[in-house]
């Protein structure tokens, strides 16, 4: 079974520019997270749809950060324009709705360095 | 403020012994509890969960001990192989009840 899939594994842009995130979730799995993974604050949530609507967006940091979920196979993460305090690892996950109990799971992350 | 501490950056742990990984958290209401793995380059996998009805949930090699009045856990993995060398998370409900609240993850090194 394909797990959830990101692109691109990794990303290294100037700062200013437009950088554009994508996931493709479990098929079948309605609900989908984007966190971002930094040295100190650890693993953060940045938004979490269900049923491809934006549910919970407080954990994205500023307006230069936006999310989509067109349908429910894809979902983007847009940053812009981007600045060197964003380099991280950015981490999409998807379950089934229901319980939080149920386990996320995780794509294989895209590493982001802005220069 | 952290709602799930793992407090042990790192541990060492030779092949064959014992690893035990501890996480302690500050929500008495939490009830639910899951421990994930990560390699380098990959997504955390899940592992193993308990709910708090429990205070051990065992799978294989891995069992999880929950002290609900000391409110921390344990992740127990024996006997311990290279293989088992990775990053692991605990993480328990967050604000929403659908959100994960994270610990920052403690590394595993076991030895040959």
């Amino acid at each position: 079974d394909a797990g959830v899939i990101q692109s691109p594994r990794h990303e290294v842009t100037e700062m200013g520019q437009e950088v554009t995130l994508r996931c493709k979730p479990i098929s079948g799995h309605n609900s989908l997270f984007w966190y971002r993974q930094t040295m100190m604050r650890g693993l953060e949530l940045l938004i979490y749809f269900n049923n491809n609507v934006p549910i919970d967006d407080s954990g994205m940091p500023e307006d230069r950060f936006s999310a989509k979920m067109p349908n429910a196979s894809f979902s983007t993460l847009k940053i812009q324009p981007s600045e060197p305090r964003d380099s991280a690892v950015y981490f999409c996950a998807s379950k089934h709705s229901g319980s939080g109990s149920q386990p996320q799971h995780f794509g294989d992350g895209t590493r982001l360095s802005i220069l | 403020d952290q709602q799930v501490k793992q407090n042990s950056p790192s541990l060492s742990v030779q092949e064959g012994r014992i690893s035990i990984l501890n996480c302690d958290y500050t929500n008495s209401m939490f009830d639910y509890f899951l421990w994930y793995k990560k390699y380098p380059a990959e997504g955390p996998t899940f592992l193993i969960s308990i709910s708090s009805i429990k205070d051990k949930n065992e799978d294989g090699r891995f069992t999880v001990f929950l002290n609900k009045s000391a409110k921390h856990l344990s992740l127990h993995i024996v006997p311990s192989q290279p293989g088992d060398s990775a990053v692991y998370f605990c993480a328990g409900p967050g604000a929403g009840s659908y959100q994960l609240t994270f610990g920052k993850g403690t590394k595993l090194s076991v030895i040959p």
